[in-house]
């Protein structure tokens, strides 16, 4: 199974400033994603990545950034955080071909002030 | 309006009782996972389908494509199957929409 780390864990920003969000997985997975989830809400789909050094679009981009430097690590970027950006964020990976099942992180629960 | 329907909403049972959720899609899923967010938000993989059945312990999960849904049944409620369930239809290449969750309570 799917080892996928998220760092923080939690973060309180204030509104306007930078959050960089960070994902690792150790199982060599070429996919990974990155999903919000609001306060009684299934997950939404903001970026994901299917190799090294290049991001798609998913469902709700506007406002972030994404960036994959590694087949290892995927950070999810707010340049200008805002009030309605506060949620929980979940990372998953999935493998290429075998089996489209995506696992997920612990999630980081992001709250701008 | 949504892509992925989920029914119910909200859920009580008694423990040992048995229970069936249902996923609708207006999407033309390829695949379809099955979650379970426990109360600490971390989120539980239980199935992941291709048109079909399967099944593990206490949990059956069916997939109809053809008529666009799926099911999560639940055999014998534990106070640990207590949390919120949610579908998720892949639609593109891995791409999930999820649906707006069951959240079950297992009651003594």
């Amino acid at each position: 199974e799917a080892a996928v780390t998220q760092s923080p864990r939690s973060k309180v920003a204030v509104t306007g400033g930078k959050v960089t969000l960070s994902c690792h997985q150790t199982n060599n997975h070429d996919y990974m994603y990155w999903y919000r989830q609001d306060t009684g809400h299934g997950l939404r789909l903001i970026h994901y990545s299917y190799v090294a050094d290049s991001t798609e679009k998913g469902d709700i981009p506007d406002g972030y950034k994404a960036s994959r430097p590694s087949q290892e690590n995927f950070s999810l970027i707010l340049e200008l955080a805002s009030l309605s950006q506060t949620a929980v964020y979940f990372c998953a990976s999935r493998n290429w071909g075998t089996s489209y099942e995506q696992y997920f992180g612990p999630g980081t629960r992001l709250t701008v002030l | 309006g949504d892509k992925v329907k989920q029914s119910p909403s909200a859920l009580s049972l008694q423990e040992g009782t048995n229970s069936a959720l249902r996923c609708n899609f207006s999407i033309a899923a390829t695949t379809v996972q099955w979650f379970l967010q426990n109360p600490r938000g971390s989120l539980i993989n239980l199935f992941y389908l291709v048109p079909g059945t399967k099944e593990n312990g206490r949990l059956k999960s069916a997939f109809d494509s053809k008529e666009s849904y799926s099911t999560l049944h639940i055999r014998d409620a534990q106070l640990e199957d207590s949390g919120t369930y949610f579908c998720a239809a892949d639609y593109n290449q891995g791409k999930l929409i999820f649906g707006q969750g069951t959240k079950l309570s297992i009651k003594p």
